[in-house]
C-alpha cells in the first residue's frame, strides 16, 4: 500500500496565483486532513472531512477550500496565493473505528510550499 | 478552548543521557493522547498513543509516556537517546473517535556526541 500519498514535494508560487495541492489514500480512510505545520508553531487543522461529500472547517480555513468527492481524494486549493501562505502542508488520513475506538493518523510527506 | 503545550522547544542533550520531553493538555472528560516524531524532511510517525488502560505506554525504540490525569500531562521519556533519535517531537490530543488532533508546538530533540 502507498498510504497518504501528496503531490507536489515542493512549489513556488507568484502572489496572487492559483494551485491545488493533491492529497490520496488508499487504505479508506473515512477521515482526512489537511495541517499547515509553521516553525514554532506546530500543526494547525485546515479542512477536515468525515467522508465523500462532508468537508468541514478547522481552525485556519481562510484563503483555502477543499472538496471530498471520493473517499480517496482530498484536495486543498489555494485560490490567490498569498506569502502567510508560505509553509508546509500535510495531509493525513484515519480510519472509521468502532465506538470508543480512536485510531491514528497516517501522514503524508509533506509539501513545501513558497509564495513569493 | 482546547490546546496542547509542550514547554520545550528546543532540548540539546548529550547521547546515552536520559531525556524528559514534556507536555500539558487542557482537561476533558474524555481524552486521547500521542507522541509524533518527524524527522527531517519527513512526515509525521506515530510514537506511542494512550486510549486507556494503563497509564504507561512505550514504543518499540525505548520511549515511554505516562498519562497523568491529575496533571494533565504526557510527558515523553528516554532513558538513554542516541543520536538517531534527533528529531522534532510533537505531543497531541483527541477529544473524540473521529482523530481530529490538536498538536502542540513542538519540541526539536538534538542528540549530540
Amino acid at each position: 500500500n502507498a498510504g497518504v500519498t501528496q503531490t507536489p514535494k515542493f512549489r513556488i508560487l507568484k502572489i496572487g496565483q492559483s494551485m491545488t495541492l493533491q492529497c490520496t489514500q488508499d487504505m479508506n480512510h473515512n477521515y482526512m486532513y489537511w495541517y499547515r505545520q509553521d516553525p514554532g508553531m506546530g500543526l494547525k487543522l485546515i479542512y477536515y472531512s468525515v467522508g465523500a461529500g462532508i468537508t468541514d472547517k478547522g481552525e485556519v480555513p481562510n484563503g483555502y477550500n477543499v472538496s471530498r468527492s471520493t473517499t480517496e481524494d482530498f484536495p486543498l486549493r489555494l485560490e490567490l496565493a498569498a506569502p502567510s501562505q508560505t509553509s508546509v502542508y500535510f495531509c493525513a488520513s484515519v480510519p472509521k473505528g468502532g465506538v470508543r475506538r480512536v485510531t491514528e493518523a497516517f501522514f503524508g510527506q509533506g509539501t513545501r510550499l513558497t509564495v513569493v | 478552548a482546547q490546546s496542547v503545550t509542550q514547554l520545550d522547544s528546543q532540548v540539546p542533550v548529550f547521547e546515552e543521557a536520559p531525556v524528559e520531553l514534556r507536555c500539558n493538555y487542557s482537561s476533558s472528560v474524555s481524552v486521547y493522547l500521542f507522541w509524533y516524531v518527524q524527522y527531517p524532511n519527513q512526515g509525521l510517525q506515530l510514537l506511542l498513543k494512550y486510549l486507556s488502560g494503563s497509564t504507561l505506554v512505550k514504543s518499540i525504540n525505548g520511549f515511554e509516556a505516562e498519562f497523568n490525569k491529575s496533571q494533565t500531562s504526557f510527558h515523553l521519556r528516554k532513558p538513554s537517546v542516541h543520536i538517531s533519535d534527533t528529531a522534532e517531537y510533537f505531543c497531541a490530543v483527541s477529544y473524540n473517535q473521529g482523530g481530529k488532533l490538536i498538536f502542540g508546538q513542538g519540541t526539536e530533540l538534538s542528540v549530540k556526541p
